[in-house]
């Protein structure tokens, strides 16, 4: 089955770019249907959806993080990225990466996040 | 933007309770609501879909109900792994989660 595992530095100096890659396995990233995804969590709080590519080349963001978000795919790799530029202590978190799966339903196209990576902890800290 | 909402924001309850949560979306997102169970130290899980539809794999004791701007999740009867934090997520362009129901003993 697919699996998804997140990888990067897990110390970033704040004003600088955090950057992580999720690696997916067991799968093709190109397979139809699917968005890729990035989650955060500070620690002790809530899940905060960061954006999502398609294959397509198509991005969502959320836009509390637009201006600073990046999200890619390199298909030749199996691998998508998430850069966040300007990183401050705010941004200190666990990344997760996730699989978003596109589902017909009762006439309708839905998504939800089925795969999950483990999860990466970032900390922005001179 | 669209919020959403949940509550309670923590729960005590025990092995065997019917327990219920909710989440509240700011303005009609249809059937457009996802449910996670998150274990402490651990990715979440998706439990359910489109509001109403159980991931597979799922134990048939979840259920979820609802649509436009209210919905429910739904344990039928507590086991000891379900005690865990709940996150309901509204999916559109944008994907927005609640803030959380933290079920305990």
């Amino acid at each position: 089955q697919v699996q998804l595992q997140e990888s990067g530095p897990g110390l970033v100096k704040p004003s600088q770019t955090l950057s992580l890659t999720c690696t997916v396995s067991g799968g093709s990233i190109s397979g139809g249907g699917y968005y890729w995804s990035w989650i955060r969590q500070p620690a002790g709080k809530g899940l905060e959806w960061i954006g999502r590519m398609y294959t397509s080349g198509t991005t969502n963001y959320n836009p509390s993080l637009k201006s600073r978000v990046t999200i890619s795919i390199d298909t030749s790799k199996n691998q998508f990225s998430l850069k966040l530029s300007s990183v401050t202590a705010a941004d200190t978190a666990v990344y997760f990466c996730a699989r978003d799966m596109g589902i017909w339903f009762g006439g309708m196209f839905y998504y939800a996040m089925d795969v999950w990576g483990q999860g990466t902890t970032v900390t922005v800290s001179s | 933007d669209i919020q959403m909402t949940q509550s309670p924001s923590s729960l005590s309850a025990s092995v065997g309770d019917r327990v219920t949560i909710t989440c509240r979306a700011s303005q009609s997102i249809g059937s457009s609501l996802n449910w996670y169970q998150q274990q402490p130290g651990k990715a979440p899980n998706l439990l359910i879909y489109a509001a109403s539809s159980l991931q597979s794999g799922v134990p048939s004791r979840f259920s979820g109900s609802g649509s436009g701007t209210d919905f429910t999740l739904t344990i039928s009867s507590l086991q000891p792994g379900d005690f865990a934090t709940y996150y309901c997520q509204h999916s559109s362009s944008t994907h927005t989660f609640g803030q959380g129901t933290k079920l305990e003993i």
